[in-house]
């Protein structure tokens, strides 16, 4: 079955750049989406079609996606930020979620 | 406003079935596909099944094929999960979402599912 393999967590100072990647067999290939869930909450969608924004969702949120790796990129990082992030993928049909990062923002 | 709000959850023995519902409101329900996907407590996300906007087209993740059915009532703007068979391994919070876009862009709070004897 097909996999998508996040880094566990990933650390940032507050005002800098954030960068989470997904990686997973010919990715460039397939539309990626991403989504931030805070503790207790549902997910959100910050980011489909590997680059498009959903309204609502800032700027400072950007993606790409490239041969076998996908990377989310956060500017200007935010305290608010703080979340997990999760990358997915669809292949066959099955929709896949990569095992999620957490982003702690110190 | 989009909203989708899942219900049914609750504690339910190993063997035993639930039936989970979501009210979906505030757009067109029966243009879109719909899923379901869940998370194990301090796990990730894993999506369950999909359902078409016409239920022509169905999917299922191996861990519940054979187990779990979807289906949806477009009088009711409501999607449904008929979960049989439970396992321990099922135990949850089960959340639908919207599908658009090749993306899940709505999500509801999530209803808990707990299998235990």
């Amino acid at each position: 079955s097909y996999e998508l393999t996040q880094p566990p967590s990933v650390s940032v100072s507050p005002g800098q750049t954030a960068s989470i990647t997904c990686s997973g067999d010919e990715l460039g290939d397939k539309y990626v989406s991403w989504y931030l869930q805070k503790p207790g909450q549902s997910p959100v969608l910050v980011i489909y079609q590997d680059t498009k924004w959903p309204s609502g969702i800032p700027e400072r949120f950007s993606g790409s996606n490239s041969g076998k790796t996908a990377t989310l990129t956060i500017s200007g990082t935010q305290a608010m930020d703080e979340a997990d992030y999760y990358c997915q993928a669809w292949d066959s049909s099955t929709a896949v979620f990569g095992g999620g990062t957490k982003l702690t923002v110190l | 406003e989009v909203q989708l709000v899942e219900s049914g959850g609750g504690l339910v023995q190993p063997g035993g079935s639930l039936r989970l519902s979501c009210a979906a409101s505030g757009f067109n329900f029966s243009t879109y596909y719909m899923n379901w996907v869940r998370q194990a407590p301090g796990k990730g996300l894993e999506w369950v099944s999909y359902i078409s906007s016409s239920s022509r087209t169905i999917a299922y993740a191996d861990s519940v094929r054979g187990r779990f059915t979807i289906s949806r009532d477009y009088a009711k703007n409501s999607l449904y999960l008929q979960m049989n068979s439970l396992r321990a391994e099922d135990t949850a919070v089960y959340h639908c979402a919207r599908s658009s876009h090749d993306a899940l862009d709505y999500w509801g709070q999530g209803t808990l599912v707990t299998v235990s004897s």
